[in-house]
């Protein structure tokens, strides 16, 4: 079975910290994604990357950055943490095959409180 | 309006009654997605679809393209169905937009 691994399950942070939320992916899928998950708001996309050392905004990439440096990890970084990120952050991974080979692998997610 | 549209929004059924839950997206796909969360807990992929009728055990799922719609059926409920169910698209490079989630109990 396909694992993402999300490395903290609850963390807790104060305002103005560098946060790192880490994700590992253990079948050399190509695509990773990084989405959190609001009441109201539902999934929203925040960062994406295709391959090793390549990344692309998501929707609210505002706040974030990312990094990925070898292809089974990617890792959201928060430069400078505030109230408003705190948020439930889940890790995804995929296939790039054709359009019928998208499956998809969500982590267990990673909920943050900043303080 | 929201690319992708989800009702209903809260769905309470007793224990065996046929459940169905609407999807509607307003955009050119490549698959669309059914994923289950329960509480506190990560999201599950349930099924992939870009045509037809797709079965795994008391689930099934079709999708309409003409009619950009997908629906989600569950056979003979149980409590531990009770999660939330969330209807995804997936645009091109395989990012998904979702649905808002319905949220299902189902009492014994």
């Amino acid at each position: 079975d396909v694992k993402v691994t999300q490395s903290s399950r609850y963390l807790v942070k104060r305002t103005g910290e560098k946060v790192f939320l880490e994700c590992v992916q253990d079948m050399d899928h190509e695509n990773m994604f990084w989405y959190r998950q609001d009441p109201g708001l539902g999934l929203r996309l925040i960062y994406f990357s295709y391959d090793v050392k390549m990344k692309e905004k998501g929707d609210i990439p505002e706040g974030y950055s990312v990094s990925r440096e070898k292809k089974e990890r990617f890792s959201l970084i928060l430069e400078s943490a505030s109230t408003n990120q705190t948020s439930m952050y889940l890790c995804a991974s995929s296939t790039s095959g054709g359009a019928r080979d998208y499956g998809y692998t969500f982590g267990s997610g990673t909920r943050l409180t900043v303080v | 309006k929201n690319e992708v549209e989800q009702s209903p929004q809260n769905l309470t059924a007793q224990e065996g009654e046929f459940i169905t839950i609407n999807c509607s997206y307003s955009v050119g796909i490549s698959a669309l997605h059914w994923l289950q969360q329960h509480p506190g807990g990560g999201i599950v992929s349930l099924f992939m679809l870009s045509s037809g009728k797709k079965k795994h055990g008391r689930l099934i799922a079709t999708i309409n393209i003409q009619e950009k719609h997908s629906s989600l059926h569950i056979t003979a409920s149980h409590p531990r169905d009770s999660a939330v169910y969330i209807c995804a698209v997936a645009r091109a490079g395989n990012k998904l937009v979702f649905g808002a989630g319905t949220i299902l109990r189902v009492k014994s």
